[in-house]
């Protein structure tokens, strides 16, 4: 079975400062990986997502995302953050070709940026 | 602009009772979803429908049931909340379940 692990449940940074958010992930095939972000109120939205080819993806607003299949890890990353950043980030699978929608979440990691 | 609507936004009930929770998606995707996120903000699927056909249905208690009129439409009907129903039930939208979900704001139920 599919699992997701984020070690860090809150983090907080300095606006400006760089950031890094742990995801890593157990599967035993070729996964479909994506970070997703909910703000306060609101659905998830997508960040980026990667499915083959260049293991660094970009995404939305900045942030980017490396594959590292060896350490089973898909750290997400932004060199400067903004107060505006402060939400929750989920980390996800799939299998790849399922095709069935079916995302396995991380418990999420609350991030706040002090203005 | 168009998105994943859901209603409504906030329902408290008490237990024993029914609800239901309705979704549209004005995206023209075929496959449709829903997500339970608990009060620890974890996520897991509970059913997806292709087409108005069910093809994800995780162990999910009897209660639930989803309902679908249309491949723009899914709602989610509880009958007899418990009181571990209490979660944000999230709706969401993709093509055919490749993969790239589209949420929506969400339905938080409290059950007292």
């Amino acid at each position: 079975a599919q699992s997701v692990t984020q070690p860090d449940a809150r983090v907080t940074v300095s606006e400006g400062a760089s950031l890094q958010l742990r995801c890593k992930y157990s599967y035993s095939g070729t996964p479909y990986l994506f970070w997703y972000v909910q703000y306060p109120r609101q659905g998830l939205q997508l960040l980026l997502k990667y499915y083959s080819g260049d293991p660094v993806v970009q995404g939305v607003n900045g942030f980017e995302a490396e594959f590292i299949k060896s350490n089973s890890s898909f750290h997400l990353r932004k060199a400067s953050v903004h107060w505006s950043d402060s939400a929750v980030y989920f980390c996800a699978v799939s299998e790849k070709g399922a095709n069935t929608g079916k995302l396995t979440f991380g418990h999420g990691t609350i991030l706040r940026v002090h203005p | 602009e168009t998105a994943v609507f859901q209603t409504p936004n906030y329902h408290v009930t008490q237990v024993g009772n029914e609800v239901s929770f309705n979704c549209k998606q004005t995206l023209g995707h075929d496959t449709m979803y829903w997500y339970k996120q608990d009060s620890k903000k974890l996520l897991k699927i509970m059913f997806s429908y292709n087409n108005k056909q069910l093809i994800v249905n995780e162990t999910v208690p009897r209660r639930f049931s989803p309902q679908s009129s249309d491949k723009a439409h899914l709602n989610l009907r509880i009958k007899s909340v418990e009181p571990e129903d209490s979660a944000v039930y999230l709706c969401a939208s993709s093509y055919g379940g490749a993969d790239t979900l589209y949420f929506g704001a969400g339905t938080r139920l409290s059950v007292l």
